[in-house]
């Protein structure tokens, strides 16, 4: 079974751009979430999706969007995008009443901004 | 405002001894704590998780313990190896698991 897919892995942006990444879920996972790790921060939430359907998001700001598709896919946006973006971006995906067993998470998309 | 904190960054063991990580949150209406590892490059996998009406679930050499009542959680892994030295993160989240908060990190070294 496919594990989850984000690309790109690594994306060097200069200071101003916007950019977008995409993660691909196991199949069958309904339930996606996207989480910022950066050093000394841990893993921060950024926002969870269901069927389309935004159901919870993190304290970040307005420049940092995200949606899902039908097949589950999910992508985030950054816009305006500032040095203290850079990080790792991880997606994550899981059944939905699995809390138990956590998410599966993605390798990441490292984001460097210059 | 950290909600799940891991206070100490680093923990060497030597080979066969036991490690012991440890958390502490803030928000008792946590229902769920999960450990995570995590290698350099990759992203973080599931380990263990316990329930808030538990106090202890082990999963081979993998324990997890949890203090209700001092908001604490501990991760014991017995016998250490070399190949569980990576970053360890707790987690923890309500009934839902829409959100999950996450410590730190924690970054274990097994000395053989």
């Amino acid at each position: 079974k496919a594990g989850v897919t984000q690309t790109p892995r690594y994306l060097i942006k200069t200071r101003g751009q916007q950019v977008t990444l995409s993660c691909s879920p196991i199949s069958g996972h309904r339930s996606v979430s996207w989480y910022q790790q950066t050093p000394g921060q841990g893993l921060q939430f950024l926002f969870e999706y269901f069927s389309e359907t935004q159901r919870n998001k993190g304290n970040f700001p307005g420049r940092f969007s995200g949606r899902q598709f039908s097949n589950s896919r999910s992508e985030m946006n950054v816009s305006t995008l500032e040095l203290g973006d850079s990080a790792l971006y991880l997606c994550a995906s899981r059944l939905d009443r699995d809390v138990k067993y956590g998410y599966t998470f993605g390798s990441g998309t490292r984001l460097t901004v210059v | 405002d950290q909600q799940v904190k891991q206070n100490s960054p680093s923990l060497s063991v030597q080979e066969g001894r036991i490690s012991i990580l440890n958390c502490d949150y803030t928000n008792s209406m946590f229902d769920y704590f999960l450990w995570y590892k995590k290698y350099p490059a990759e992203g973080p996998t599931f380990l263990i998780s316990i329930s808030s009406i538990k106090d202890k679930n082990e999963d081979g050499r993998f324990t997890v313990f949890l203090n209700k009542s001092a908001k604490h959680l501990s991760l014991h892994i017995v016998p250490s190896q070399p190949g569980d030295s990576a970053v360890y993160f707790c987690a923890a989240s309500g009934l839902t698991g829409n959100q999950f908060y996450f410590g730190t990190g924690t970054s274990l070294t097994v000395i053989p």
